[in-house]
């Protein structure tokens, strides 16, 4: 059974840069797929941010793409998200699922999501 | 256009059926996923492709398309079906651009 689960820091403050891993077990991310991030601002709906390839290559969501750096990890099952000088607009729930897509697009499963709140 | 549109919120009976649409340019080329979400939970995917549930999802959910619209149609609702439902697809420029909709809130009556 494949398991995601986020972490990092759960407050940042304006202007610094924004950073979480997702940890994958049950299966191994060098075998395929695609990894993506998305977020859930407070009581709003739900925004990609972007996704990587299991061989490292990267989409990011046009309207975040200046700020925003994924990055996969292999030998550690894991994949990483940075998005820089974040305001209090980037409050939000932040998830990493696994994404199929080709003709159709699709994320699962998905972690549990981390709240990061943007505040001084 | 990289946008996909859902009604904010719909209603329903206990135990009638309801439709769940999702518009936008992308579904004529691509086919929408649906994920339900409840309140303080993540995402869970309901339907992917052209009509596929994943493993433990109930057959009272079921998925269709044409033209521009998607619909995830919900036969039988349950209570505990209440919970926001969205649409997600590839952006149709081409580009590798993913999008969601703006989520519907079901509210089983």
């Amino acid at each position: 059974q494949v398991q995601l689960q986020e972490s990092g820091p759960g407050l940042v403050k304006p202007s610094e840069t924004l950073s979480l891993t997702c940890a994958v077990s049950g299966y191994s991310i060098s075998s395929g797929y695609y990894w993506g991030w998305i977020r859930q601002p407070p009581g709003k709906g739900l925004e990609w941010i972007g996704s990587i390839y299991h061989s490292g290559s990267t989409y990011y969501n046009p309207s975040l793409k200046s700020r925003v750096t994924i990055s996969v990890d292999t030998s550690k099952n894991q994949f990483s998200l940075k998005l820089s000088s974040v305001t209090a607009a980037d409050t939000a729930v932040y998830y990493c699922a696994r994404q199929t897509t080709n003709q159709q697009n699709w994320f699962d499963p998905w972690g549990q999501g981390t709240l990061v709140t943007v505040s001084s | 256009s990289s946008e996909l549109t859902q009604d904010p919120a719909v209603s329903v009976a206990l135990g009638q059926t309801v439709r769940i649409t999702c518009q936008g340019d992308s579904l004529r080329s691509y086919y929408a996923s649906w994920y339900q979400q409840k309140p303080g939970q993540a995402p869970v995917l309901v339907i992917y492709g052209k009509n596929n549930r994943p493993s433990g999802i109930p057959d009272r959910f079921s998925g269709s398309s044409s033209g521009n619209t998607a619909s995830l149609t919900i036969t039988g609702a349950q209570a505990e079906d209440e919970a926001d439902y969205y649409c997600n697809s590839r952006d149709s420029s081409g580009n590798f651009v993913v999008v969601f909709g703006g989520g519907t809130k079901l509210t089983v009556l």
